[in-house]
């Protein structure tokens, strides 16, 4: 079956401006949560969403969000671009009911960079 | 300026003997953890989980021990192959809401 597919793969964006990060995971997971990935702090968690609903967040300042659709597809969205957004995004899709194995499964990124 | 990157310790490895990468955990409550290998330009890559209910778990050529008395978690890896060359990272998951908490990460390189 399909992996998680995050696109892009590359972006490059300008200091102030705006990116939107694109996230399927695999087919039948309905929780889909988002990390950053940098050298200086290695992987960070970002947000999780299950069933279009945010059920938890991580320490990151309010220009990042995201958002989860009925299909489980989800978005992230950075405002107002600063250069240490710069980072690999990664996005991990699991089943998400808790008692379970939670299994979750990475993508293979966003390499995001601000100039 | 420049950041500082997180500063990896390196494992250096002979091809075909066993790894063992050490992972401190910092939260008592944590009751899952996970082993993620992570190759460049790749995410990080599933290789093993435990629950807390257990002490040791094994799979293809790796095996998890947890010591939840002092809070740690080890992989190891038998007849390490080139491979196997790659930077591994412990998680725990210290609530049921889809976040994990990753180690610093331990860059393994195996050499002929």
């Amino acid at each position: 079956k399909a992996g998680v597919t995050q696109t892009p793969r590359y972006l490059i964006k300008t200091r102030g401006q705006q990116v939107t990060l694109s996230c399927s995971p695999i087919s039948g997971h309905r929780s889909v949560s988002w990390y950053q990935q940098t050298p200086g702090q290695g992987l960070q968690f970002l947000f999780e969403y299950f069933s279009e609903t945010q059920r938890n967040k991580g320490n990151f300042p309010g220009r990042f969000s995201g958002r989860q659709f009925s299909n489980s597809r989800s978005e992230m969205n950075v405002s107002t671009l600063e250069l240490g957004d710069s980072a690999l995004y990664l996005c991990a899709s699991s089943l998400g009911r808790s008692g379970l194995s939670y299994g979750y499964t990475f993508g293979s990124g966003t390499r995001l960079t601000v100039v | 300026g420049e950041s500082v990157g997180l500063h990896l310790p390196t494992l250096s490895v002979q091809e075909g003997d066993n790894s063992i990468i050490n992972c401190a955990y910092s939260n008592s409550a944590s009751d899952y953890f996970i082993w993620y290998k992570q190759e460049s330009g790749k995410g990080p890559q599933f290789i093993i989980d435990i629950r807390s209910n257990m002490d040791k778990r094994q799979g293809q050529r790796v095996t998890v021990l947890l010591n939840k008395t002092v809070k740690h978690l080890s992989l190891q890896i038998a007849a390490t192959q080139p491979g196997d060359s790659a930077v591994y990272f412990c998680a725990e998951s210290p609530d049921s809401w889809g976040k994990l908490q990753f180690g610093a990460g331990t860059q393994v390189v195996v050499t002929p």
